[in-house]
């Protein structure tokens, strides 16, 4: 079975622009997260998806934002970049939003924000 | 105080020894523990994934939950060179890390010496 799939990989950006990422989930999970990392704040929780509903979020601005199509595959989009966002973005699914389903993460896209 | 306490390291051992990873936490509400590894330019793997308070071993891996020390520990027995990477703690209140998210621990830098 195939395991989450983000794409691009590597993407460099200019203070200012928007960017798009994108996420395919493990076939069959219906719930997709995404994860902001960076060296000094370690993981942090962005937001959740679940049924193309958001059921939850992290602390982030309104500049970082999501959605889930019908098929599960998840986008997020970060607008009007600053070089703080640069960092390894990381997309999980998990099974279903509930009790005893642990998230199984992409291999991320790593933003550089210049 | 952060939620998640974890040493970064780096640890570092020589191969065959027994590797002990500790996080600690302070909200008593988390039920859901986990253990990621995470190689260099790749995404967290899950390792261990246990709920509540005990024991769980899975081959030469061993995690420990104490609640009412709000400790949790990973123990790797038989260490190898393959092992070595950064091991991540997580835990969240309601689920497997789907609906609210998983808190992270900042890493450990683990190197384990031919």
């Amino acid at each position: 079975k195939a395991g989450v799939t983000q794409t691009p990989r590597y993407l460099i950006k200019t203070r200012g622009q928007q960017v798009t990422l994108s996420c395919s989930p493990i076939s069959g999970h219906r719930s997709v997260s995404w994860y902001q990392q960076t060296p000094g704040q370690g993981l942090q929780f962005l937001f959740e998806y679940f049924s193309e509903t958001q059921r939850n979020k992290g602390n982030f601005p309104g500049r970082f934002s999501g959605r889930q199509f019908s098929n599960s595959r998840s986008e997020m989009n970060v607008s009007t970049l600053e070089l703080g966002d640069s960092a390894l973005y990381l997309c999980a699914s998990s099974l279903v939003a509930v009790n005893n389903s642990p998230l199984h993460f992409g291999n991320g896209t790593r933003l550089t924000v210049t | 105080q952060k939620e998640v306490e974890q040493d970064p390291g780096p640890l570092s051992v020589p191969e065959g020894a027994i590797v002990s990873l500790n996080c600690t936490y302070s909200n008593s509400a988390f039920q859901y523990f986990m253990w990621y590894r995470q190689y260099s330019r790749k995404g967290p793997e899950l390792l261990m994934y246990t709920y509540s308070s005990g024991n769980k071993e899975d081959g030469r891996f061993t995690a420990q939950v104490d609640k009412s020390s709000k400790y949790i520990s990973l123990f790797i027995r038989d260490s190898q060179p393959s092992d070595s990477a950064t091991y991540l703690c997580a835990m969240s209140a309601r689920s497997g890390g789907g609906a609210d998210g998983l808190t992270f621990g900042k890493g450990t830098h683990l190197i384990i010496q031919p």
